[in-house]
């Protein structure tokens, strides 16, 4: 079956506006993940959903940041007003529930550009 | 605080031999640590995970160790090949430590002709 897929691959805007973006998981898998990489550095959390529970957003930098996922599927992360500093790899990562135990399965990521 | 140290230099070797790249954890009880490769433009690829019941494991050209005494895992690529130059993060993993996947910042490996 198909990978992770997310939408747009790359993205440019203007500072100040908003962006969103889109990442559809495995079927079947109940677990998602948002993660950022800038240039050079490593993974950092932002946002994990699994199944109906409360998403741990404790990784979202600011309130400029959220994050929804529809009908358990499909999810969107969402930037306000964005700032040069957003710029970035957004990563999504879908997973079954065993979080320790089930490897995550990444998308090859939104690159995000803010002028 | 926790702390997932690898090395930030690229590790270059000549094709055929063994690449070893480490993982360091501090303030961590990790019961899996788990390995992925990372290509550039690509997002990371799961590769291995060990328990920390289990000294060694292994896949094809590929064994990882984790060692809870001295806090730390080691990935090793044996017969190594041009195509096994990437990224390589390591991701230890804590039982009831909350819902997310901390990843070190990875070790560039190029393996040379």
């Amino acid at each position: 079956g198909a990978g992770v897929s997310q939408s747009p691959s790359n993205k440019v805007t203007e500072k100040g506006k908003d962006v969103e973006l889109r990442c559809d998981p495995i079927s079947g898998h109940t677990a998602l993940y948002w993660y950022r990489q800038s240039l050079g550095q490593g993974l950092e959390f932002l946002i994990y959903f699994q199944g109906n529970s409360a998403p741990d957003k404790s990784g979202l930098p600011s309130d400029r940041f959220s994050a929804e996922r529809t009908g358990g599927s499909v999810s969107t992360l969402t930037i306000q007003r964005t700032q040069q500093e957003d710029s970035a790899v957004y990563l999504c990562a879908s997973s079954l529930p065993d979080r320790g135990r089930s490897p995550l399965h990444f998308g090859n990521g939104t690159r995000l550009t803010v002028t | 605080s926790q702390k997932i140290e690898q090395n930030s230099e690229a590790l270059n070797i000549q094709e055929g031999k063994t690449a070893t790249l480490t993982c360091n954890y501090t303030n961590y009880s990790p019961a899996y640590l788990q390995w992925y490769r990372q290509d550039p433009g690509r997002g990371p690829v799961f590769l291995l995970l060990i328990r920390e019941n289990e000294k060694e494991k292994r896949k094809e050209r590929l064994k990882v160790t984790f060692d809870t005494t001295l806090k730390q895992s080691l990935f090793h690529i044996t017969a190594s090949q041009p195509a096994d130059s990437a990224t390589y993060l390591c991701a230890p993993q804590l039982t009831g430590g909350g819902n997310k996947l901390t990843f070190g910042t990875g070790t560039q490996l190029k393996v040379e002709l």
